[in-house]
């Protein structure tokens, strides 16, 4: 089965940095992804890591270990619509197995 | 727009009724997925179909539900005589490819929000 944890809630203001951590235990490991899912909306793409290190995306960074069953999402320059759910997401198969997500509040 | 796209967008039905969602993949994606969402939560997969054939049915998927790609393009997703349980958002997902390279990525439609009164 999958075990995938992440905090419930962040809060941070307007400009700043944020980092939300995901880990994760497994049976295989083909892939992990960020959405994005704003309050009544679908999630959208944000990163997808499959081996160890940073992935950048303009504001938006994505960092795996593997061997630490670990990732981060970091928010960079944070602004009012960042204000939304973080779903830390793993693959080993075809289907995606979720975090619970982590809301994240930006403050003025 | 080409993304994928889901009808209806909300549905509100009375305990024990039937209701059916469909979902429209994004146009080249041979890989369709349907998940649910409650309150909270993050999606939790309910089946997937690779062209017309369904790979996967999770135990989530009781036997009042069944799902449909009759020729590999849209899919149906029906619940048959729905109980208050079933009040969720419905999300279908569809990629290129499978897992293992960002080709495998899914991207999800705007959803179905059910509601059993």
């Amino acid at each position: 089965g999958q075990n995938i944890d992440q905090p419930t809630e962040m809060t941070a203001t307007e400009g700043a940095i944020v980092q939300i951590n995901c880990t994760y235990q497994t049976s295989g490991f083909n892939g992990l992804f960020w959405y994005q899912q704003h309050a009544g909306e679908a999630p959208t793409f944000l990163s997808y890591n499959v081996l160890d290190g940073l992935e950048e995306k303009g504001r938006f960074s994505s960092f795996l270990s593997r061997s630490k069953g670990y990732s981060y999402l970091l928010l960079k320059e944070l602004q009012m619509k960042d204000s939304a759910s973080y779903l830390c997401a793993v693959t080993n198969d075809y289907k995606l197995s979720f975090g619970a997500g982590t809301t994240v509040t930006v403050r003025a | 727009d080409t993304g994928v796209s889901q009808d209806p967008r909300h549905k509100i039905t009375k305990r024990g009724q039937n209701v059916t969602f469909r979902c429209d993949p994004i146009s080249e994606h041979n890989r369709l997925y349907w998940y649910r969402q409650t309150l909270g939560q993050g999606p939790e997969f309910l089946t997937y179909f690779q062209n017309e054939a369904q790979l996967e049915k999770s135990r989530l998927l009781s036997d009042r539900f069944s799902a449909e790609r009759p020729k590999g393009s849209f899919s149906t997703l029906e619940i048959q005589r729905t109980e208050q349980g079933d009040s969720a958002m419905y999300l279908c997902a569809s990629s290129l490819k499978g897992p293992g390279s960002k080709s495998g990525t899914q991207y999800f439609g705007p959803g179905t929000r059910l509601l059993v009164l």
